[in-house]
């Protein structure tokens, strides 16, 4: 069985410059996740997908970051503009169902660095 | 109060002791808790996830929960330097999983 797929694994830009991620989860997994996770910190829910519906995005920063999840299969998530602060890994996880019991799976993550 | 705190690292232990992570969290109604192991690098992969007061053992790992101290642990028995990663301790909180900031161990050969 495939993973998460992501891309890119990598990506510098300067401050202000726009930026797109890609997640591509596990076959038949109904809930996507994006988190943000700083360098010596836990991972931190930006938005929750179930299917092509967000179920929680209340810790994504809507005047810079965007998402979508067109046909509820893969997504992509945006900044724009970025800033120095969003140097982070952006890691996409799926699971199964929605319920808080669901084991999560992870993809391999992009490195994002603004300079 | 953070709503999920781990014990600070980085731990260190000899090869073949006991390494012994702590967690505890804020919500008194959580009924979910996980705990994921992340290698330098790479990204989390769940260890083992644990719902009901008392212990969970699997292999070299058991998780111990107690809800009405808010309290979730996880030893490692016979640590080996292959464990030696950061530890992430997740607990639901209301309708999420929130993760904890992790606790980084090393395992002296």
């Amino acid at each position: 069985e495939a993973g998460v797929a992501q891309s890119p694994r990598y990506k510098i830009i300067e401050k202000r410059q726009s930026v797109a991620f890609w997640c591509n989860p596990i076959s038949g997994h109904a809930t996507l996740y994006w988190y943000q996770q700083i360098l010596g910190q836990g991972p931190k829910l930006l938005i929750q997908f179930q299917n092509n519906g967000v179920v929680d995005d209340s810790q994504l920063p809507k005047d810079r970051f965007s998402a979508e999840r067109l046909k509820g299969v893969d997504s992509t998530l945006k900044i724009q503009p970025a800033k120095l602060e969003d140097s982070a890994v952006y890691l996409c996880a799926s699971s199964l169902g929605d319920r808080y019991t669901d084991t999560q799976y992870f993809g391999p993550g992009t490195r994002l660095t603004v300079l | 109060q953070k709503e999920v705190e781990q014990n600070s690292g980085p731990l260190s232990v000899p090869e073949g002791a006991i390494a012994s992570l702590n967690c505890t969290y804020s919500d008194r109604v959580s009924q979910s808790f996980f705990w994921y192991r992340q290698y330098s690098g790479k990204s989390p992969e769940l260890i083992m996830s644990i719902y009901s007061n008392g212990d969970k053992e699997d292999g070299r790992f058991t998780a111990q929960l107690n809800k009405a101290s808010q309290y979730v642990s996880l030893l490692i028995r016979d640590s080996q330097p292959s464990d030696s990663a950061t530890y992430l301790c997740a607990v639901n909180i209301v309708d999420k999983v929130i993760f904890g900031p992790g606790t980084s161990l090393s395992v002296i050969p």
